[in-house]
């Protein structure tokens, strides 16, 4: 069965710090893989996504991932955060086939100090 | 254009009761999903449709969990007899057509709050 860790289960950063949150998959297959973020009060919405591919993939609001198949790896990086970035981020994998569910990980609270 | 919406954002409920939860997707799209998001379990996949073949039931807990798409659009999930373990925050997804080998991104609702008392 498939499933996705995440490492980091609270963050705390002060602004213009470099972020990255760890996520490993565990799926044999071909997979899509995704991060989603929820802003205090709001849902989810993504913030980028890997189908194929350049498997550094760049999102909204300066973040980017890569895919490292060797390493079931899907991280998450922003070079300088704000205080704005305060949210929880979920990564999320589907192995394809016929219903394309996703699989979360347990999701990281990053909160920035300004 | 509007996102996928679900009704009502908030609701209450004696434990045994029944309660039904609704979700409008995004126009067009032919996938829906339903998931839940608890403290301690994170999010979990509910079920799926698309189109007129068989709902992926897969990830309902229990029997007392059912859901419905008429028409291909609206859903509604139904929980009987409500026990405080399904207290959460439900949460509607749709996309497009899922093909075998092709992903689409999934759009997600405001969700609806459940509180079983």
């Amino acid at each position: 069965a498939q499933s996705v860790s995440q490492h980091n289960h609270h963050v705390i950063l002060s602004e213009a710090a470099s972020l990255e949150l760890g996520c490993n998959y565990s799926y044999g297959g071909t997979v899509n893989l995704f991060w989603y973020v929820q802003y205090p009060g709001q849902h989810l919405q993504l913030l980028l996504k890997y189908f194929s591919g350049d498997p550094l993939v760049k999102g909204i609001k300066g973040f980017e991932a890569e895919f490292i198949k060797s390493k079931f790896s899907f991280n998450l990086r922003k070079p300088s955060v704000q205080w704005s970035d305060t949210a929880e981020y979920f990564c999320a994998v589907n192995g394809g086939g016929a219903t394309n569910k996703l699989i979360f990980g347990t999701g990281t609270l990053l909160a920035v100090q300004p | 254009g509007a996102g996928v919406s679900q009704s009502p954002s908030n609701k209450v409920t004696e434990k045994g009761k029944d309660v039904e939860l609704r979700c409008d997707p995004i126009s067009g799209h032919t996938a829906l999903y339903w998931y839940r998001q608890s403290l301690g379990q994170g999010l979990e996949f509910l079920i799926y449709f698309q189109g007129n073949s068989a709902p992926d039931k897969s990830g309902l807990p229990s029997d007392r969990f059912s859901a419905e798409r008429t028409g291909g659009s609206v859903s509604t999930l139904t929980i009987q007899r409500t026990q405080q373990e399904d207290s959460a925050v439900y949460l509607c997804a749709s996309s497009h057509r899922i093909t075998i080998g092709g992903a689409y991104e999934q759009y997600f609702g405001p969700g609806t709050r459940l509180t079983v008392t």
